[in-house]
């Protein structure tokens, strides 16, 4: 069974930093891409980044650019969003989801963990 | 940027045909995925490349991309399928979600 767990999230205040991780399980975790899709209070879904499953490419919504980083180790399974220079905008719940063998294409994601909220507040 | 519109709300009622539309330019040149989301629930994946259904997904959800515009279909829509529904697209390396229809079964 296909599994995806983040952790990490709680609160910080402006301008400081925290570590979000993503555990997955029940398959290959080399063979695809990784996404972080983000969702404000009462707001739609936004997508944040993804990496491709050798991490040899990245992309990063213009939004968390330089102030975001995204990595992987796929001998743990896990994929994790560094946050750096946090904003009261950047509070929400932060999902992480599995997405395509080829990363930008398709779905962003088809198993998606249960999301850990992330509030920036002084 | 690229942008994905959808209506903000459709009403149907039980047993009925809900469409949901999500238009951007040249969509139809896209692959469009669709994601379901209940209150308090992480999205689900309901449909991918246009108009593929994961497994576990219910025949009733089918859809389409042509033009401008990809159609989400519910037939015979039921209590269960009230939810956020959002549609997905990528343009330039970039994720695209369209703002998000809330659907009402009543």
């Amino acid at each position: 069974e296909v599994q995806v767990l983040e952790s990490g999230g709680g609160p910080v205040k402006p301008g400081g930093s925290l570590r979000l991780s993503c555990a997955a399980s029940g398959f290959t975790f080399s063979d695809y891409s990784m996404n972080w899709v983000r969702q404000a209070p009462g707001k739609g879904l936004e997508w944040v980044s993804s990496i491709s499953p050798s991490a040899s490419t990245i992309y990063y919504a213009d939004s968390v650019k330089g102030r975001f980083t995204i990595s992987r180790d796929n001998g743990k399974n896990s994929v994790y969003l560094q946050m750096t220079s946090l904003r009261a905008e950047d509070t929400a719940v932060y999902y992480c989801a599995r997405g395509e063998v080829i990363v930008g294409a398709g779905a962003v994601g088809d198993y998606w963990g249960q999301g850990t909220l992330v509030t920036v507040s002084s | 940027s690229y942008d994905l519109t959808q209506p903000p709300s459709v009403s149907v009622s039980p047993g009925q045909t809900a469409s949901i539309t999500c238009s951007g330019d040249n969509l139809g040149k896209r692959f469009t995925s669709w994601f379901q989301q209940k209150p308090g629930q992480s999205p689900v994946l309901v449909i991918y490349k246009d108009k593929q259904r994961p497994s576990g997904i219910p025949e009733r959800f089918s859809a389409s991309n042509s033009a401008n515009t990809a159609t989400l279909t519910i037939s015979g829509a039921q209590a269960v399928d009230e939810a956020d529904y959002y549609c997905q697209a990528w343009d330039s390396f970039t994720a695209i979600f369209g703002g998000g229809t809330q659907l009402t079964v009543l």
